[in-house]
């Protein structure tokens, strides 16, 4: 089977940096992608990693080692709209197609 | 460009009904998945659509069907609706070799 794991929640100040971690166990795994989601939005798409090695755009960063099917997301210079869910997810080769399998989210909450 | 749309945002039905739940994909975009997510959950993979032919599937029952049309436009329709069955559902689309999937903001249904 297919899964995900990733903590339920996470709380920081404004202005901290934190890891969100994701470690997953999958079949035909194609990369590992970190997707955020605000109450009541659409999931955005923040970050991919096929590659072991650490991806960064601009305050996000996301890492990937596929030997041990792990990730995770790091945050930087974190801000009250950084509040939100985040959910990782596998890319997954499967008869022929790419298919998209996400965890359960971290909820993050920004205190001032 | 735009994005993904979909349609209605909410919808209530009784359990039996029948609802179909439409998506207009991002220009340019030849896939579309579908996802359902519950309350607190991630989503949860449907099934996908590649040139109007559903190519994977989730672990959902017959009951959920879909269509994508030829200019990529999509639905889903679910028969004989079970209260179990209020989420909001997320429709994304993507090019099949793509990584990135643009979502829509979803249709929150709720079954009563």
């Amino acid at each position: 089977g297919q899964s995900l794991e990733q903590p339920s929640e996470v709380t920081a100040v404004e202005g901290a940096i934190v890891q969100i971690n994701c470690t997953y166990q999958t079949s035909g795994f194609y990369g590992l992608s970190w997707y955020q989601q605000h109450d009541g939005g659409a999931p955005t798409f923040l970050s991919y990693n096929a590659l072991d090695g650490l991806e960064e755009t601009g305050r996000f960063s996301s890492f990937l080692s596929r030997s041990d099917s792990y990730g995770y997301l790091l945050l930087q210079e974190l801000q009250m709209k950084d509040s939100a869910s985040y959910f990782c997810a596998v890319s997954s080769i499967s008869g022929g197609y790419n298919k998209l399998i996400f965890g359960a989210g971290t909820r993050l909450a920004v205190h001032p | 460009e735009t994005g993904v749309t979909q349609s209605p945002t909410h919808l209530i039905k009784t359990r039996g009904q029948q609802v179909t739940l439409r998506c207009s994909s991002q220009s340019g975009h030849n896939t579309v998945s579908w996802y359902q997510q519950a309350l607190g959950q991630g989503p949860q993979f449907i099934f996908q659509y590649y040139r109007e032919e559903e190519n994977g599937r989730g672990n959902f029952p017959p009951r959920f069907s879909g269509l994508q049309f030829p200019n990529y436009s999509s639905e889903l329709n679910v028969n004989a609706l079970e209260l179990d069955d209020s989420a909001l559902y997320l429709c994304a689309s993507s090019l099949r070799t793509d990584y990135g999937y643009t979502f829509g903001s979803g249709t929150r249904l709720t079954v009563v």
